[in-house]
């Protein structure tokens, strides 16, 4: 799978939106963005994935650049249960099955 | 919540000794994967399924077994453990092994190899 880059770490507020960005400048066309997340002493969690255009979903937004090459996982309204390292993954159509986790964003959020 | 289950949740064993981890699914997903998670290495696949007695090897695959009989159950076997498989493993389970496809992952087991 193509190389992502993340902050090592982010901090934000109890309630307030959050702006998880990843680079993924070698992307290529048929390569998705895939977004998972890891709470203390749990298994990783699937959040949201797109090719494309933004998607949507119950736990989350993606919001995916003109020219793919970076992506922002966006939480709309952050609860202490959000806190996290957070994984943005890209996975290569035809690639290897596995995902491959780089060190991901530790999320920090403040009461 | 995906059903997913993972067996034992915890185990310590001794060196030299066979030890089987069982995932168990509920969703007839037709992929299952195990991984391991350490320190300084995130996540690496050992062993995947793409289909009853259908197998191929991860990254890190040396010392690791697999035996998928049943659409739900995919065990991983250590056949003489040592301590440099001391690890988390992570039982994943999806639909399909396509890139467009997600990933549900289990509660993990703690192994502890002295």
């Amino acid at each position: 799978d193509a190389k992502t880059t993340q902050p090592n770490s982010m901090e934000s507020n109890e309630e307030e939106p959050v702006h998880l960005p990843c680079n993924h400048s070698t992307i290529s066309g048929t390569d998705y963005i895939h977004w998972y997340r890891q709470l203390p002493s749990q298994g990783p969690e699937y959040v949201i994935h797109g090719l494309t255009s933004n998607v949507n979903n119950r736990m989350a937004s993606l919001a995916i650049a003109e020219d793919r090459k970076s992506s922002t996982l966006i939480l709309h309204r952050a609860t202490l249960r959000d806190a996290a390292v957070y994984y943005c993954i890209l996975r290569e159509e035809g690639g290897a099955d596995g995902l491959t986790f780089g060190k991901g964003t530790h999320l920090i959020i403040q009461p | 919540d995906a059903g997913i289950t993972q067996s034992p949740r915890h185990k310590v064993t001794e060196t030299g000794t066979p030890v089987t981890l069982r995932c168990h699914q509920t969703e007839n997903h037709r992929y299952m994967y195990w991984y391991r998670q350490d320190p300084g290495h995130g996540l690496r696949l050992i062993h995947y399924s793409y289909g009853v007695k259908d197998t191929d090897k991860g990254e890190v695959s040396d010392g690791y077994s697999v035996s998928r009989s049943k659409t739900e159950d995919f065990l991983l076997t250590l056949e003489s453990a040592t301590s440099s498989q001391t690890s988390v493993y992570f039982c994943a389970i999806s639909e399909s092994g396509t890139a467009a496809y997600e990933q549900y992952f289990g509660p993990g087991t703690r192994l502890t190899v002295t």
